[in-house]
């Protein structure tokens, strides 16, 4: 069975940082492309970043290309999501997503706030 | 980057109807489309990959079809808990885009 379990969210002040991480089992993780997508509280999906299985290709959403560094440990089945400079609007709970050709599973979110 | 146009945004159904969700994209995904089904409080779970496989473990009323640009996901008779909220997702490109989300909602 897919687990992926992410941690890391936190009440966090503006201009802060943040990393968060997703510790995948039941699966190839190291033949696996990965993402982090978000979603606001109370309204929609945003995909965050992409990491292909060998974490060479990597992209970001225009929204947090500069400010966030996705990577991977396939050693330790593990995905990370550096935030840096973080907005009010960063704040959203942020999931792990593996991608398996079209096949998506998620972990249950863990919920960055970004408040003074 | 690809928008993805779902409709509607909410719908009144009762238990035992046959509803239709729409999802538009604005270039051709081919068949990259997911379809997620999302209860409150909770992850979005996959029901529907490549625009019509369904996946394992997904009640057999569930079905999705199209490619290019136009997608549907079919329940074909409501249960009381599926009325929750559904999203499509394209998977061709990133940025991967999601439609709005549609709220089914108890008549």
């Amino acid at each position: 069975e897919v687990q992926l379990v992410e941690s890391g969210g936190a009440l966090v002040q503006p201009g802060g940082s943040l990393r968060l991480s997703c510790a995948a089992s039941g699966f190839s993780f190291s033949t696996s492309s990965m993402n982090w997508v978000r979603q606001t509280p109370g309204k929609g999906l945003e995909w965050v970043s992409y990491i292909g299985s060998g974490g060479r290709t990597i992209h970001y959403a225009d929204s947090v290309k500069g400010r966030f560094i996705i990577s991977r440990d396939n050693a330790k089945n593990s995905l990370y999501l550096q935030m840096n400079s973080l907005r009010d609007e960063d704040t959203a709970i942020y999931y792990c997503a593996s991608a398996r050709g079209s096949n998506w599973d998620w972990g249950q979110g863990t919920l960055v706030t970004v408040s003074s | 980057d690809i928008q993805m146009t779902q409709s509607p945004s909410s719908l009144s159904a009762s238990v035992g109807d046959r509803v239709t969700i729409t999802c538009r994209a604005s270039q051709s995904i081919s068949s990259y489309l997911n379809w997620y089904q999302q209860k409150p409080g909770k992850a979005p779970k996959l029901l529907i990959y490549a625009a019509s496989t369904l996946q394992s473990g997904v009640p057999s009323g569930f079905s999705g079809s199209g490619s290019g640009t136009d997608f549907t996901l079919t329940i074909s008779s409501l249960q009381p808990e599926d009325f929750v909220t559904y999203y499509c997702q394209q998977s061709y490109t990133t940025p991967y885009t999601f439609g709005q989300g549609t709220k089914l909602e108890i008549k």
